[in-house]
């Protein structure tokens, strides 16, 4: 089956600095990216839509200079936490959706990055 | 290598019920979720099992048994609205989610 995999698995961070999480798609291309949150046994938050080489779709509420988003390949989506604070702390987990598979409503998760800001 | 394996579709009849297999292979084991999604929507949260046993939540429960790495999401007094697929996931000993395909559940009247 397709594979997604996210980049860092898990990060640390002080208060005020920015990280960039990586999600890739290792066997197919991905035209859509999502962007999930997700709090401890509650529903994945979505966050964005990213599409290769436009701009991203930003849900209500989600602060798009907060949470940059760039989907520069048909393989990359990158989430930038800038100027990161405890609140900010989460499951951050990406999907990927092949749109050439024909598979309109399938999405293919990535095994999410645990941030901690201090 | 970590594996999760679930039913790629599963046809039902509104009002019976319906059992979605899952199976997995993982490094570790720090709970299964099973979540619902409905097609262009994010999925939605309905168990964790981390114990061995049944877990009921209204018309859903969901059992596990860590010894056979086999989770179970039981459906009951089908609606259409539960037309969606179900995805089971696995949070290894790293805290990494794996993830199966997902099962399709189509309803019929």
């Amino acid at each position: 089956g397709a594979v997604v995999s996210q980049h860092p698995s898990r990060v640390i961070c002080k208060s005020g600095t920015s990280v960039k999480i990586e999600c890739r798609s290792l066997d197919f291309q991905a035209t859509t990216m999502f962007w999930y949150r997700q709090f401890p046994k509650q529903s994945l938050m979505l966050m964005a839509t990213s599409n290769e080489g436009s701009k991203a779709t930003y849900e209500q509420g989600v602060e798009k200079d907060k949470f940059l988003i760039n989907h520069a390949s048909l393989t990359l989506s990158t989430l930038t936490v800038t100027s990161a604070h405890p609140e900010d702390s989460s499951f951050y987990i990406c999907s990927a959706r092949d749109w050439d598979a024909g598979e309109t409503d399938t999405q293919y998760f990535g095994p999410g990055t645990r941030l901690t800001v201090l | 290598g970590q594996n999760i394996d679930q039913p790629t579709e599963m046809t039902a009849t509104e009002g019976a019920i319906v059992q979605i297999n899952c199976t997995y292979q993982t490094s570790g084991f720090n709970g299964l979720f099973w979540y619902q999604q409905h097609a262009g929507e994010a999925p939605t949260f309905l168990s964790y099992n981390v114990l061995d046993g049944l877990e009921e939540k209204g018309r859903f429960s969901s059992f596990l048994s860590r010894s056979k790495g086999y989770s179970y999401l039981l459906l009951k007094e089908l609606q259409m609205k539960d037309s969606a697929s179900y995805l089971c996931a696995v949070m290894d000993s790293n805290y990494q989610l794996i993830w199966g395909a997902g099962t399709k559940l189509i309803i019929k009247p």
